[in-house]
């Protein structure tokens, strides 16, 4: 089936500097994504989403941007903090119910 | 406080030997997930509840079950345990299918010896 993949599989970043994590997204169909914060030994988190109506959304200190031309989503964190270190994914929502998870892009910050 | 709660967070089972997963919910929603999340992969999707309407993903194998016995609670059974389903099992639930954000509980780690 289609699949949601992600281009780095590890992003090292300074504190302080903005984070961009990418994923491209192969199911044009897709109608809603999903960015995930996974910490050691813990469960998914979510961050933020998007509907495939809009391009662009903001949270605190992150933001989504999603390009249907190219079928392409970013995350950007601003001033990223060491708390930030993770492991992200993005997801796709499929036919409504179906979140296909990318395969996950670790964060590392470095004091 | 916690909204979804998996308990063991941490299970040994022997080889074969059948385990039962557990888990909760205090929001009241519609959907139940499980996942199974192998080591430095992503959550793979075994099936969903949308209230008692079981939903299998075409790929899961026949040795995964699952029982929801009312709105609060979701069990992930295996019936005969292997070595390769030695992973980490995420429970999460959603609202409804529109409104699909899902809430993820902290897993339980399965080993199986």
């Amino acid at each position: 089936g289609e699949s949601v993949g992600l281009h780095l599989p590890t992003l090292s970043v300074q504190e302080g500097d903005n984070s961009i994590i990418n994923c491209a997204y192969s199911n044009s169909a897709s109608d809603y994504f999903i960015w995930y914060k996974q910490e050691s030994g813990k469960g998914p988190q979510f961050i933020i989403d998007i509907r495939s109506n809009m391009d662009k959304r903001q949270g605190q200190r992150v933001t989504v941007l999603l390009n249907k031309t190219v079928k392409h989503l970013s995350l950007q964190i601003a001033a990223t903090q060491p708390g930030d270190s993770a492991v992200y994914f993005c997801a796709e929502m499929e036919y409504g119910n179906k979140l296909v998870f990318g395969a996950g892009t670790i964060l590392r910050v470095k004091s | 406080d916690a909204m979804v709660i998996q308990n063991p967070r941490y299970q040994v089972t022997q080889f074969g030997k059948p385990v039962t997963l557990s888990c909760s919910q205090t929001l009241n929603h519609n959907v139940m997930y499980w996942y199974q999340q192998k080591s430095s992969q992503a959550p793979k999707l075994l099936f969903h509840y949308y209230d008692k309407d079981f939903n299998n993903e075409a790929d899961t194998p026949d040795n995964f079950q699952s029982r929801r016995p009312n709105t609060s609670f979701c069990f992930l059974d295996i019936r005969s345990p292997g070595l390769g389903d030695a992973a980490m099992y995420l429970c999460a639930t959603s609202r409804d299918y529109i409104m699909g954000e899902q809430y993820f509980g902290p897993g339980t780690r399965l080993t199986v010896t």
